[in-house]
Formats: C-alpha cells, sequence, structure tokens
C-alpha cells in the first residue's frame, strides 16, 4: 500500500494570488495523478505527473494555469495559478503503484478563492 | 465516448439494513473496475477492483459484482452501519492509456 500526505489541508486565498500544493509518498511510485473535485462532482484527472520530465496534461487543463514540479519519485507539487472562485475545489493527489492496479489517493486539499 | 453512470444518485437507508447501487459503464476496451468510498473531506479509498474474469468480490460487507457482457457492476453493502455513510464511486479503467473513468457517485446516508 502506499500512504500520501498532502499540505496544505485546506486554504482560503483571493483571487489573482498562486497556491502550491505538496504531496508526499511514503515510498517510490512511477506513476503520481492530479486530479480536481469540484463541489458536488467526481474527480477529474488534471495531469500526470511524470518525474524527470513535463507533466502530461488532460484536455481543458494548461500548464501555465497549473504548473507541476515532480523532481523525484516521492514527491510532487501543484500550483494553482492566478486563482479565480472557479478554482475552488478539492485538489487530490494520487499514485498507482508498480505491477498494481491499485491507485491510492490523498486526503485532498481544500481550496477556497475569494 | 468513454462514461460511467452510477445510480441512484443518492440514498438514504436504516441502520441494519442492506442496499445495492448500480454502475453501467461503456468504458472500451475494458481492463478493470473499481469502487471506492469517499468519506467527507477525504480521498477515496479503495473497496475493490474487478477485471474481466471475476464477477465478483467481497471485502468484508462490500460484494461488488460485475457483468462484462452487459457492462454493469453492483455494490451491495450488508448490515448498513452509520460509518457506510459516505460518497461511493465507480471507476473504470480502459485498457490502454492508463485512464481511469470516473462515475458521479451515489451518496449514501445511513441513519439510526
Amino acid at each position: 500500500s502506499a500512504v500520501i500526505s498532502q499540505k496544505p489541508s485546506r486554504d482560503i486565498c483571493q483571487r489573482g494570488t498562486s497556491l502550491t500544493i505538496q504531496c508526499q509518498v511514503d515510498s517510490q511510485v512511477t506513476m503520481m495523478f492530479w486530479y480536481r473535485q469540484q463541489p458536488g462532482q467526481s474527480l477529474t484527472l488534471i495531469a500526470t505527473a511524470n518525474q524527470g520530465s513535463e507533466a502530461t496534461y488532460e484536455s481543458g487543463f494548461v500548464i501555465d494555469k497549473f504548473p507541476i514540479s515532480r523532481p523525484n519519485l516521492t514527491f510532487s507539487t501543484l500550483t494553482v495559478s492566478n486563482m479565480s472562485p472557479e478554482d475552488s475545489s478539492i485538489y487530490l493527489c494520487s499514485v498507482e503503484l508498480m505491477l498494481s492496479y491499485e491507485q491510492y489517493f490523498g486526503p485532498g486539499t481544500r481550496l477556497t478563492v475569494t | 465516448k468513454n462514461q460511467v453512470e452510477q445510480s441512484p444518485q443518492s440514498l438514504i437507508i436504516l441502520e441494519g439494513k442492506n442496499c445495492t447501487l448500480q454502475c453501467n459503464y461503456t468504458v472500451s476496451p475494458f481492463s478493470n473496475l473499481r469502487w471506492y468510498k469517499q468519506d467527507t473531506g477525504r480521498g477515496p479509498v479503495s473497496l475493490t477492483i474487478m477485471t474481466f474474469s471475476e464477477n465478483t468480490k467481497s471485502n468484508g460487507r462490500y460484494t461488488a459484482t460485475l457483468d462484462a457482457d452487459t457492462k454493469q457492476s453492483s455494490l451491495h453493502i450488508t448490515a448498513s452501519q452509520l460509518s457506510d455513510s459516505a460518497s461511493y464511486i465507480c471507476v473504470v479503467s480502459a485498457k490502454y492509456g492508463n485512464k481511469l473513468v470516473f462515475g458521479a457517485g451515489t451518496i449514501l446516508r445511513v441513519k439510526s
């Protein structure tokens, strides 16, 4: 299994500012993902965080708005840039273990933009 | 288009009762189907994962079924407890591209 921690757990930010969310895993993993969950909705994949190279973004998400870093196999950050109230969501980090279908999710970061 | 639909959208049951949640999908080619439980304010936690060849899988009081021919799955909860109150999300994985398709979830409330 994998234990995932995220920081911060929640934040309230003003529009126009940026927030960086950290994701730490207790073991080395190949696949790391960032998801967004808007109020009352299910999860939407933002991007796959690739170690040592640029993240792979899903349709509708761009690097300028959601820059992602992954310096090693246990850590990643997601930045939400130039925030607007529409960015108010829960942001979740997820990992998939090698040779396993299991995908584990972090506790999420609840972001409110005012 | 790959889609996962869940029903009902929400459900209220009395503690101790059983319930069944439904999931229909159109994801192809199919790799596996997962059920997750998401408590309020937390990330989803995996309950079961089933591949094409599995048609039933249990995890304690949770039993998932899969009919790959009709592309339907169900999650049966036996002897419900207050702690079962959560959102239950059906997720289907396509065979290529490592992508998960999420259902909208069923919100279950167990009351005493």
